[in-house]
């Protein structure tokens, strides 16, 4: 059964770079049939995708952090990180790693989620 | 981006009760939509994909319809677990977007 589990600092400061890692469990990110997503959830609020990336494909990132983001793969250790620079108050959330297969964007499974703060 | 509205944002309902949620798009996303549930402190779980297709291993009391750009998920009769918060999301284009979520309490 697939796993996927986010690692990273769980503060950040204001202007700098958020880095997190997505480790994926009993399975290959080294397959063109899925996508490798981040998504994101304020606390208390609602659910925001951020990117995806395909194995052999290039990254697709929301227009709204598109600017701020970078997705990378690692298929020596079936990882998927996620870089977002500059950050600020506002990109305070807990971050989950999510699969979907290509030519059908449901995300399944997810990461249990880790809260980044970002805060001086 | 595609807009998806939810309603209502809250629900109160009692077990047994049949309940549906609206999630509506702002253009036709054809049947490109997806529900999940999350329960507090957890990660969604998914529920319904392309509009009317149960997950495996989720109940059958959870069933999903469409009309047009309007979406329904319909709890047949509530059990205490299904008392959580509810998101629509569309996988027709990206940026993939949610409803703002529908949140389930007990009466």
């Amino acid at each position: 059964q697939l796993q996927l589990q986010e690692s990273g600092p769980g503060l950040v400061k204001p202007s700098e770079t958020l880095s997190l890692t997505c480790s994926v469990f009993g399975g290959s990110i080294s397959s063109s049939d899925y996508y490798w997503d981040w998504i994101r959830q304020p606390p208390g609020k609602g659910l925001e995708w951020i990117g995806d990336m395909r194995y052999g494909g290039s990254p697709y990132y929301s227009p709204s952090l598109k600017s701020r983001v970078t997705i990378s793969m690692d298929t020596a250790k079936d990882q998927f990180s996620l870089k977002l620079t500059s950050v600020t108050a506002a990109d305070t959330a807990v971050y989950y790693c999510a699969r979907h297969p290509r030519g059908s964007t449901y995300f399944d499974p997810w990461g249990q989620g880790i809260l980044v703060t970002v805060s001086s | 981006d595609i807009q998806m509205t939810q309603s209502p944002s809250s629900l109160s309902a009692s077990v047994g009760d049949r309940v549906t949620i609206t999630c509506r798009a702002s253009q036709s996303i054809s049947t490109s939509l997806n529900w999940y549930q999350q329960r507090p402190g957890k990660a969604p779980k998914l529920l319904i994909y392309a509009a009317s297709s149960l997950q495996s291993g989720v109940p059958s009391r959870f069933s999903g319809g469409e009309s047009g750009t309007d979406f329904t998920l319909t709890i047949s009769s509530l059990q205490p677990e299904d008392f959580a918060t509810y998101y629509c999301q569309q996988s027709y284009a990206v940026p993939y977007t949610f409803g703002q979520g529908t949140k389930l309490e007990i009466k």
